[in-house]
């Protein structure tokens, strides 16, 4: 089946810095999807990116399908962005998760 | 409102028991999912539905028993609860009408934390 890696595991930020979170996959796909697991669990949609470049607000993310990797794109990070983000694949009929990247943004 | 609903939101139980958690999408969407999410956070999914009808089984033990009354609506019902189905559960909605080709984008809902005492 489809291996997705995620980096970094970890990663501690100040308020307002960028940063870049990875996936890389292991075959083509359909469906890319970033994901925002917030601190009460919940899981917000944010980009469906089989391909391409999106952006939406401070966040935004690229898929390179031929190359087999995804980007997620966080600017002048909030304290409301921390959570775990999490990168899921697909080629017809499920989503495999990345084990994401913990994100801890502090004021 | 709600897009993808699940209740109960928390479930506390002992080992032994029977327990159902409900999902329901007002998305209009064909295609439902669940989602297991382990203590070290990994997701995984156990079951989709399309209209109704089963099309994955991800190796889940046959304790686990899906049912989708309608396409709305994709209920788990778990016998013999142990220890281990401790885990956060997700139900997850797409526009998918026909399996195996356009894979379009999964909406989820707010999770189910199941406490196995």
């Amino acid at each position: 089946g489809i291996q997705v890696e995620q980096s970094p595991p970890d990663l501690i930020l100040q308020e307002g810095a960028n940063s870049t979170l990875r996936c890389n996959f292991s075959d083509s796909v359909n469906n890319l999807q970033w994901f925002h697991q917030n601190p009460w669990g919940q899981l917000i949609n944010l980009f469906y990116i089989p391909s391409g470049t999106k952006q939406n607000g401070r966040l935004s993310a690229t898929t390179v399908a031929t190359e087999r990797y995804s980007l997620l794109y966080i600017s002048s990070s909030q304290t409301t962005d921390s959570g775990v983000y999490f990168c899921a694949v697909g080629g017809t009929d499920k989503l495999i998760f990345g084990t994401g990247t913990r994100l801890q943004v502090f004021p | 409102d709600t897009a993808v609903s699940q209740t109960p939101k928390y479930l506390v139980t002992q080992m032994g028991n029977d327990k159902s958690i409900k999902c329901e999408q007002n998305l209009g969407h064909d295609t439902m999912y669940w989602y297991k999410q382990d203590s070290k956070k990994f997701l995984k999914i156990m079951f989709s539905y399309n209209n109704k009808e089963l099309i994955i089984n991800e190796t889940v033990p046959n304790r686990f028993s899906p049912k989708s009354p309608d396409k709305a609506h994709l209920n788990l019902h778990i016998n013999s609860l142990e220890l281990g189905d401790s885990a956060v559960y997700f139900c997850a909605s797409s526009q998918d009408k026909i399996p195996g080709q356009v894979f379009y984008e999964q909406y989820f809902g707010p999770g189910t934390r199941l406490t196995v005492t």
